[in-house]
């Protein structure tokens, strides 16, 4: 069965820090995976994708890395700003017909002044 | 607008009435997916369409669920005989339809049954 488990459920982290999210998954076969910010009230906002060929691609201050030998990725978030406070979900494609795309249950963040 | 949208906004029904969803995808966006967010919950995946066929609907949860999309554009969520249990956030997304193209979502509809 194809699952994407993410960690920490939810994280606390003061303004300028650094943080990491994790995201495990067993989607097969597999084609990206996909980091999306979803603020509160808000539809999720794509991050990053990355195929099976990238191990690391960064937007801004977001950088994302993937090991797609033992399946695995993190989010880094660096210099937290308050606007960061959000859900980041992690999403998994397999390579088949419809693209079929599974979502982890997201990591909570919220930064704190 | 540039984005999807979605409406109304909010929706607050009583229990057993029925309900219409739509969703506006992005122009040109072959593939259109709709998913259910309960509160504090991961997404639950509903039924993709590519063009207005919808190869994938397994995740509909009932019989009293259904959608459509015409014209390759506009789509409709439809729950009959609403329950409280369909209480939740109903969202769309759309894309160009190529394996790594990025989901664009609406901000939802907000859906209460009383």
């Amino acid at each position: 069965k194809n699952q994407v488990e993410q960690s920490p459920q939810s994280l606390i982290i003061l303004e300028g820090k650094n943080c990491t999210l994790q995201c495990n998954y067993t989607v097969s076969p597999f084609s990206n995976l996909r980091w999306y910010k979803q603020d509160t009230g808000r539809g999720p906002v794509s991050l990053t994708i990355m195929t099976f060929s990238e191990n690391t691609k960064s937007n801004g201050r977001y950088t994302a890395t993937l090991d797609a030998d033992t399946k695995q990725s993190s989010l880094h978030i660096t210099a937290s700003q308050l606007s960061d406070s959000a859900s980041y979900i992690c999403v998994v494609s397999a390579r088949n017909a419809g693209n079929m795309l599974t979502f982890g249950g997201g990591t909570r963040l919220m930064v704190k002044p | 607008g540039a984005g999807v949208s979605q409406s109304p906004s909010n929706k607050v029904t009583e229990k057993g009435k029925d309900v219409e969803l739509r969703c506006d995808p992005i122009s040109g966006h072959t593939a259109l997916y709709w998913y259910r967010q309960s509160l504090g919950q991961g997404l639950e995946f509903l039924i993709y369409f590519q063009g207005n066929s919808a190869p994938d609907k397994s995740g509909l949860p009932s019989d009293r669920f259904s959608a459509e999309r015409t014209g390759g554009s506009v789509s409709t969520l439809t729950i009959q005989r609403t329950q409280q249990e369909d209480s939740a956030v109903y969202l769309c997304a759309s894309s160009s339809g190529g394996p790594h193209s990025p989901l664009h979502f609406g901000n939802g509809t907000r859906l209460t049954v009383t």
